[in-house]
Parts: structure tokens; sequence; C-alpha cells
């Protein structure tokens, strides 16, 4: 089936350590997204890539890198520089090249701080 | 910069009940409007999408409706039922058809009481 697949499900942070969450899609998408969730504020974007090698800043980039060397792989970086990483990250992908086109969501990976 | 508006936060009704969930915009020349489910430590699943051009868009006992001037959509759920509960979300695009991300509202958090 296509869709989008995050891991890990569950992911645990130590002071002053790198993470990164995975993201991997076969929808065949151009366009790939991450979001962080918290309880009450909704979905924030992170960053954004429309196309392999280019990707942009959302509203909330520092503290997070990303790369987008193949199409299907979106991986996000959660860097020590951010101070308050615990949330829940869902990544997201879509035709947009296409016209009004949804975007699709992953299952989310949970990241706390140990 | 857009703002999406939920009303209400969290709504209880009975099960078999028609019932509305309102989303409000402050930009009124979006694009589209995606509507989501939510469910507890899930990804987000699109469950309708109206374009500009649209006043409506069914599916199943959902209908969506969209009035751009007014910068309000509507998520009509009927015959409401137990697995229906779940929290609900809508998302403007940042710009166009959404290559740059969407804006979320903080959602309605719907429970259906058998």
């Amino acid at each position: 089936d296509g869709g989008i697949t995050q891991s890990p499900k569950y992911l645990f942070r130590k002071e002053g350590q790198n993470v990164t969450l995975s993201c991997e899609q076969n929808l065949n998408h151009d366009a790939m997204y991450w979001y962080r969730q918290d309880p009450g504020q909704g979905l924030r974007l992170i960053y954004y890539s429309q196309i392999v090698n280019d990707f942009q800043k959302g509203d909330i980039a520092e503290g997070y890198s990303v790369s987008r060397e193949k199409k299907e792989s979106f991986p996000l970086t959660v860097t020590s520089a951010q101070k308050n990483p615990t949330a829940f990250y869902l990544c997201a992908s879509s035709n947009w090249g296409s016209g009004n086109q949804p975007q699709h969501f992953g299952d989310g990976t949970r990241l706390s701080i140990l | 910069k857009q703002e999406v508006t939920q009303i209400p936060a969290a709504l209880s009704v009975p099960e078999g009940e028609n019932l509305v969930l309102n989303c409000s915009f402050t930009d009124s020349a979006i694009y589209n409007l995606q509507w989501f489910r939510q469910d507890p430590g899930k990804g987000l699943t699109s469950l309708l999408l109206i374009q500009s051009s649209q006043r409506e868009q069914t599916s199943g006992r959902l209908n969506a409706s969209l009035d751009k001037s007014s910068g309000r959509s509507t998520l009509y759920i009927a015959a409401s039922q137990p697995g229906d509960s779940a929290t609900y979300l809508c998302a403007v695009p940042n710009s166009g058809g959404g290559a740059d991300g969407l804006t979320f509202g903080k959602g309605t958090h719907l429970i259906i009481q058998p």
C-alpha cells in the first residue's frame, strides 16, 4: 500500500544529544513537510521541501535541520539547540504540482526528554 | 498572516445526533480548505478537500461547506456514531495549492456517547 512511514514511533533524547526522525513516502509526491504538534497548540510547520535537494524553513525551524537527498525521504534532525523538543512530530507529503491535492500524513513520532 | 480558528474546542453528543463543526480563517484568498480527522496518538487522516471554487463537498455522512467571502467552513456529520469520536482539524494552504505547507486550527475534540 502507498503511504508515509515514520520511525521510530517513540524516541527519547538525552541532554545535548541530536536525534533524527525518519520519514519515507512511496506516493511519488514531490513535496514533503514536517509539523510539530503540542497539546492545545495545533500543528506548526517546521520545514518543507518542494523538490529534491531543496528545502525551506517553516514557522518554527530554529533548533531543527533537514535534508532531501532522495524524493522518497525527508529526515528531520532535532538538535541540542532545540530547548523544548518534547512534542509529537508529523511528516506529510503532497503532489501539489497537480493542483488541489490533499496532504497525506504519517502516524507520527513522539519525542520525549530523558 | 493567516489564522485559523475552530469552534467549539470540544463537543460531546449522544449517538445518532447530527452535528456541525465550525472553522474560520482570516485571509479569504485561499486556494482550498482541508478537513482532517485525528485519533489519539495517531497521524491525520484527510476527510475532505474543498476547492475555493466549490461550495460543498460530500463523502458518506460528511458534508463540508465553504464560504470564502465570510472566511468560514463547516463540517456536518450526519447520524453520528461512537466511531466518529476523534479530533477534527481544518487547515488552509499557506499560499497557492499548499506547496509551502498548511496553517491549522487547534481542532474540535468530539465525543459521541453510545
